[in-house]
């Protein structure tokens, strides 16, 4: 089992849907969240980044993480076709710069 | 402000050549890492430099693989007697600090081998 779960998709929406993307995770040493977006032929690029537990939002992105479950969740409001690219989550536990990385969802939004 | 660059974007080669791929960092960062990326797959980490020290290279799949950062900026890595396998996208990325910083990330490097 690998410390990082998340469904590879791809996940199909309507433009304007609400987009709900997941990770779970194993190790409870676990403390630093981030979610990255990556377009085709391109690098991650960092969308959220939260430490514990609790929610951040920023824009139309709502990052949420509960720790007693272990799980992350993205939360995409009013989706837009420019939101389809892959979606990964990263993780680290206190004083270590090692992230381990999800494997992405893939995301298309429909017009 | 520029982002962290790498070179070449692609990149092809024939088993058993060797390669260097490379990558600048943004300017100030200490921390500097590579990832290996499959394709459908997340980054797979492969070493961690914090200015000139490698100080994790535990990733690094074989003893074909090679890292450098010998002035704490522009890194290289180096792949000796390329195989098939070796074919994925390679990341790097750069933080400020060291503990906990987010990572910023190049376009990789896509090597294919032929």
């Amino acid at each position: 089992q690998k410390e990082v779960e998340q469904d590879p998709g791809p996940l199909s929406v309507p433009e304007g849907a609400i987009v709900s993307l997941n990770c779970t995770y194993s190790n409870s040493a676990f403390q630093y969240f981030m979610w990255y977006r990556q377009y085709s032929r391109k690098g991650p690029e960092l969308l959220m980044y939260t430490y514990s537990s609790g929610n951040k939002e920023d824009g139309r992105f709502t990052a949420q993480v509960d720790k007693s479950s272990k799980y992350i969740s993205l939360f995409i409001r009013d989706s837009q076709p420019s939101d389809s690219a892959t979606y990964l989550c990263a993780m680290s536990a206190e004083r270590t710069y090692k992230y381990i990385f999800g494997t992405g969802t893939r995301l298309k939004v429909l017009a | 402000g520029a982002g962290v660059s790498q070179s070449p974007r692609y990149k092809v080669a024939k088993r058993g050549q060797d390669v260097a791929l490379r990558c600048d960092p943004i300017s100030g960062h200490v921390s500097l890492f590579w990832y290996q990326q499959a394709l459908g797959q997340g980054p797979e980490f492969l070493t961690y430099f914090q200015n000139e020290a490698q100080l994790d290279k535990s990733g690094l799949p074989s003893d074909r693989f090679f890292a450098e950062r010998p002035e704490g900026s522009v890194s290289t890595l180096k792949i000796q007697r390329t195989q098939q396998e070796d074919s994925a996208v390679y990341l790097c990325a750069s933080s400020f600090g060291t503990d906990n910083s987010p990572l910023h990330f190049g376009n990789g490097t896509r090597l294919t081998v032929t």
